[in-house]
């Protein structure tokens, strides 16, 4: 089945800093791939999306691109806040119907100032 | 902007109680589902409704069950309330494949 593999937390970068939190999937065909940031006390809201092989995702300065041969979609940033302090997760969507979202454990990064 | 409300932010029930936790969504989006969140598992999927008065299970139903008699509406019942099922809950809506999150409900089960 389809299934998401994100790299564990906590991450703890200094302001400044440049972030990687890794995301590889495994799924059937081709899945559009998400990242979600959920915020202190807060649900969780999309980052960025890609919903075919290459295409780059962006958002509030992070990216992510679809390496389908690699089945990757690492989320980057190049110089982290401490606002950008939050969990994240990478999901994917199947192809077709209504099938949920698939999340990944969620990645915790802390930047400190 | 699309909204997802829940009930309560946060709840306090005792062991036993029959529990009610309400979602309404204001897009007219035929998919909603509940989540649960705990440290360490990250998300998972209890139940999910592609429309009125349907229902699927997702992967942890067991204590669970749901309702939705109208389309922006999907409540979240746990018959008989227990500690295990202290939790942070989410509910969610979707269109097309982008899934939209309410605040969340941060239930203790004392």
């Amino acid at each position: 089945g389809n299934s998401v593999t994100q790299m564990e937390g906590p991450v703890t970068l200094s302001e400044e800093a440049f972030l990687t939190i890794n995301c590889t999937y495994t799924a059937t065909g081709y899945p559009s791939l998400f990242w979600y940031v959920q915020y202190p006390g807060e649900g969780l809201q999309l980052l960025l999306k890609a919903t075919k092989a290459d295409d780059k995702g962006s958002n509030k300065g992070f990216e992510a691109t679809y390496r389908k041969e690699t089945t990757s979609f690492h989320l980057e940033k190049g110089s982290v806040q401490v606002s950008d302090s939050a969990v994240y997760f990478c999901a994917l969507s199947a192809v077709s119907g209504n099938t949920p979202l698939v999340f990944g454990k969620g990645t915790r990064l802390s930047v400190i100032a | 902007d699309v909204k997802v409300t829940q009930s309560s932010r946060y709840l306090v029930k005792r062991t036993g109680e029959k529990v009610f936790l309400e979602c309404v969504q204001d897009m007219d989006h035929e998919n909603m589902f509940w989540y649960r969140q705990d440290p360490g598992l990250g998300l998972r999927l209890i139940y999910f409704s592609y429309d009125v008065k349907m229902k699927e299970k997702g992967d942890i139903p067991e204590g669970y069950s749901v309702s939705r008699e109208k389309k922006e509406r999907f409540s979240l019942i746990l018959e008989s309330a227990s500690t295990n099922q202290t939790s942070m809950y989410l509910c969610a809506s979707r269109v097309s494949y982008e899934q939209y999150f309410g605040p969340g409900t941060r239930l203790t089960v004392t």
